[in-house]
């Protein structure tokens, strides 16, 4: 299993751009999460879904929104980027168990 | 503000020493502790995990110890090793879908722990 796989690792994007961080999981796990992660800091949950179809909003959702249309993929949509969202992008899943599995991350710059 | 925090934000050990990492928490309801270990560009990964009906759970080299009166966490790492150096977080769930699963976990700020020859 390649468990949680996050794409693109790099991005840079610019003031205003669009773009969509990819989230992918082979453990059936029926809830995913996305998180970022500002220098220095903890994590903090932006969204979540509890099964296909299902998104719900986390501490902080502004600037995003996501989809999930499989069970297996759960897309993080940036709109009109902007400089508060560089940050370090990570997706989770988890299944009967409570704890989490993470992807690798995604670090994104924001210029 | 957070629910879940450190008390360092930077623990320095010798190598073979044990180390303590500590976590508070501020909410009662919280009934599931997990700590994470984050090395440099990499994702949080499990290390171990513990109910709130328990005060300690032991795993190989770890031990993590919750006292809910004070509502304090706390990671044991025994005969610390170069490949322990990462950052340590405490993570805190409060509630629970039926049948399992999570609607997310509570993250604290994280402890860098640094492993002296």
């Amino acid at each position: 299993n390649a468990g949680v796989t996050q794409t693109p690792k790099f991005r840079i994007l610019k003031i205003g751009q669009s773009m969509t961080l990819q989230c992918a999981q082979d453990m059936n796990h029926n809830y995913m999460y996305w998180y970022r992660q500002d220098p220095g800091m903890g994590l903090k949950l932006i969204y979540y879904s509890v099964g296909a179809g299902i998104t719900d909003k986390g501490e902080v959702p502004n600037g995003y929104n996501v989809s999930r249309s499989t069970t297996e993929d759960f897309p993080l949509r940036l709109e009109l980027a902007a400089p508060s969202q560089t940050s370090v992008y990570f997706c989770a899943s988890s299944g009967r168990a409570r704890w989490l599995h993470f992807g690798s991350g995604t670090r994104l710059t924001v210029v | 503000g957070e629910s879940v925090g450190l008390h360092l934000p930077t623990l320095s050990v010798q190598e073979g020493d044990n180390s303590i990492i500590n976590c508070a928490y501020s909410n009662s309801a919280s009934d599931y502790f997990i700590w994470y270990k984050q090395e440099s560009g990499k994702g949080p990964q499990f290390i171990i995990d513990i109910r709130s009906n328990m005060d300690k759970r032991q795993g190989q080299r770890v031990t993590v110890l919750l006292n809910k009166t004070v509502k304090h966490l706390s990671l044991q790492i025994a005969a610390t090793q170069p490949g322990d150096s990462a950052v340590y977080f405490c993570a805190e769930n409060t509630e629970m879908y039926s049948g399992g699963g999570a609607d997310g976990l509570t993250f604290g700020k994280g402890t860098h722990l640094i492993i002296q020859p």
